[in-house]
C-alpha cells in the first residue's frame, strides 16, 4: 500500500491566516492526490481532486498544488467555517490510501 | 442532485457479521463507469477505504480485510451492500458509502453510520 503522510497532525492559526498543509506519498503517485475537509461529526466534503483542480462550489481561497510524492494544501486567508480537519488521499493505486489528517484549530 | 445514505445495525457483537446497505439517488449503477465504494473511520481516527463496486461488477477490496468483506449491489433497488464477517471491537467505526469521480476521488458521501461492536 501506498503511505501518505501529512505534515503538521495539527496547526493553530487565526482568521485571516494563511495556512499551509503537506502531504507526502511513499512512492510517485503522479498527480492522483485529492484534499478533503471533515468537521466534526460530519462526513467529509471533497475540496480539491487530482492535486489542483478547485471542486464545484468550494471557496477559491482553497488551493492545491504538487506531483510526484509531495503535495500542498493552501488556505490563503482562513475563515472562521475553516476550522476542520483535512485529510489527502491518493487513488494512483489500489487501495486508496488516505493521510492521518491535519487539524485546524483555532489560535 | 447525487445522495447516498447508509443504514443498517448500530450494534453488533464480536464474531457476528455485519451486513450494511447503502441506498443511493441521482445516479444509476448500471450507467459505465459507475461506482460506489465504503470508507469507515474509527473514532478520532484517519479515514479507511475498504471497498468498491463497478456497474459492471467488477469488485475491489482493501487487501488487508479482503478475506472479511462482501460487495454486492443492486440494481434495481439502487442499493450497494457490505458484509463484514468476523466483527471485533477493533472494527467500531463510522461507515461512509461514497460516489467515485473520474480519478477516484470520492465527491458524493453518504451522511455516515456508526457501529459499535461490544459483548
Amino acid at each position: 500500500d501506498i503511505q501518505m503522510t501529512q505534515s503538521p497532525s495539527s496547526l493553530s492559526a487565526s482568521v485571516g491566516d494563511r495556512v499551509t498543509i503537506t502531504c507526502r506519498a511513499s512512492q510517485s503517485i503522479s498527480s492522483y492526490l485529492h484534499w478533503y475537509q471533515q468537521k466534526p461529526g460530519k462526513a467529509p466534503t471533497l475540496l480539491i481532486y487530482v492535486a489542483s483542480s478547485l471542486q464545484s462550489g468550494v471557496p477559491s481561497r482553497f488551493s492545491g498544488s504538487g506531483s510526484g510524492t509531495d503535495f500542498t494544501l493552501t488556505i490563503s486567508s482562513l475563515q472562521p467555517e475553516d476550522f476542520a480537519t483535512y485529510y489527502c488521499q491518493q487513488s494512483y493505486s489500489t487501495p486508496p490510501t488516505f493521510g492521518q489528517g491535519t487539524k485546524v484549530e483555532i489560535k | 442532485q447525487i445522495t447516498l445514505k447508509e443504514s443498517g445495525p448500530t450494534l453488533v457483537k464480536p464474531t457476528q457479521t455485519l451486513t450494511l446497505t447503502c441506498t443511493f439517488s441521482g445516479f444509476s449503477l448500471t450507467t459505465n463507469g459507475v461506482g460506489v465504494g465504503w470508507i469507515r473511520q474509527p473514532p478520532g481516527k484517519a479515514l479507511e477505504w475498504l471497498a468498491l463496486i463497478y456497474w459492471d461488477d467488477d469488485k475491489r477490496y482493501s487487501p488487508s480485510l479482503k478475506s472479511r468483506l462482501t460487495i454486492t449491489k443492486d440494481t434495481s433497488k439502487n442499493q450497494v451492500v457490505l458484509t463484514m464477517a468476523n466483527m471485533d471491537p477493533v472494527d467500531t467505526a463510522t461507515y461512509y458509502c461514497a460516489h467515485p469521480g473520474g480519478f477516484a476521488y470520492y465527491d458524493y458521501w453518504g451522511q455516515g453510520t456508526l457501529v459499535t461492536v461490544s459483548s
